[in-house]
């Protein structure tokens, strides 16, 4: 079984401080982690996956097998930043659905002036 | 913009009632998925189609049901609706069958109340 878990419900921040949201999974075979982004409960919206290694928006997110983590970081947060976060897992199912994601329950981030 | 268009945006109606949601994938997509977001419940798979073919299913219930038409545009049908059915419904979709590297492109959803 997957399982995604992001412990924290609500992080606050105040704008120009780092910022580390917490993402751990289980998963016994080669999974796809992603993080996405839903503001003011629009549409979600891809924000960095780990196979792309990219930043967006000035987040990364490194994946640690050892850890099974995929944490999301910025150095210095913004007070657009301020939005619901998901991580995701994607499984190698292996010939069924590979592209069912597995979110975990959500972050707010709240960054203040 | 996503390309992934969901109707309608919001939906009123009353317990026991039944609705029809609507899902159009992204141009040359082949796969849609249908996530339930609830408060309690967070975001859940539902169900996925494939070119008109189930393809995975989640913890969707009985009185759900979905499709997947020749043009790929996909309905998800709620009946004998609760309270608890309220929630934003996602529709996402894929090139092809999700596999590593595949993306998925959400629409903005549905948000259904049944009062």
């Amino acid at each position: 079984a997957q399982r995604v878990t992001q412990p924290e419900k609500l992080l606050s921040v105040f704008k120009g401080a780092p910022v580390e949201l917490k993402c751990n999974y289980s998963y016994s075979g080669s999974p796809e982690l992603f993080w996405y982004v839903q503001y003011s409960r629009q549409r979600l919206q891809l924000l960095l996956r780990h196979i792309s290694r990219e930043s967006i928006k000035g987040f990364t997110a490194d994946l640690n097998k050892g850890e099974t983590s995929f944490h999301l970081k910025k150095p210095f947060a913004q007070e657009e930043d301020s939005a619901m976060y998901y991580c995701a897992l994607k499984g190698d199912a292996g010939g069924t659905s590979y592209g069912k994601l597995t979110f975990g329950q959500g972050t707010i981030l709240t960054v203040h002036p | 913009d996503s390309g992934v268009t969901q109707t309608p945006k919001h939906l009123i109606t009353a317990t026991g009632q039944r609705v029809t949601l609507r899902c159009s994938p992204r141009s040359g997509d082949l796969s849609v998925y249908w996530y339930q977001q609830s408060l309690d419940q967070g975001l859940q798979f539902l169900i996925q189609y494939y070119n008109g073919e189930e393809r995975a299913k989640g913890n969707i219930l009985e009185r759900f049901s979905a499709q997947q038409f020749p043009d790929l545009h996909s309905e998800l049908n709620l009946s004998s609706l609760e309270l608890g059915d309220s929630a934003l419904y996602f529709c996402a979709s894929s090139v092809g069958l999700g596999s590593i590297g595949e993306k998925l492109f959400f629409g903005s959803g549905t948000q259904l109340s049944v009062l």
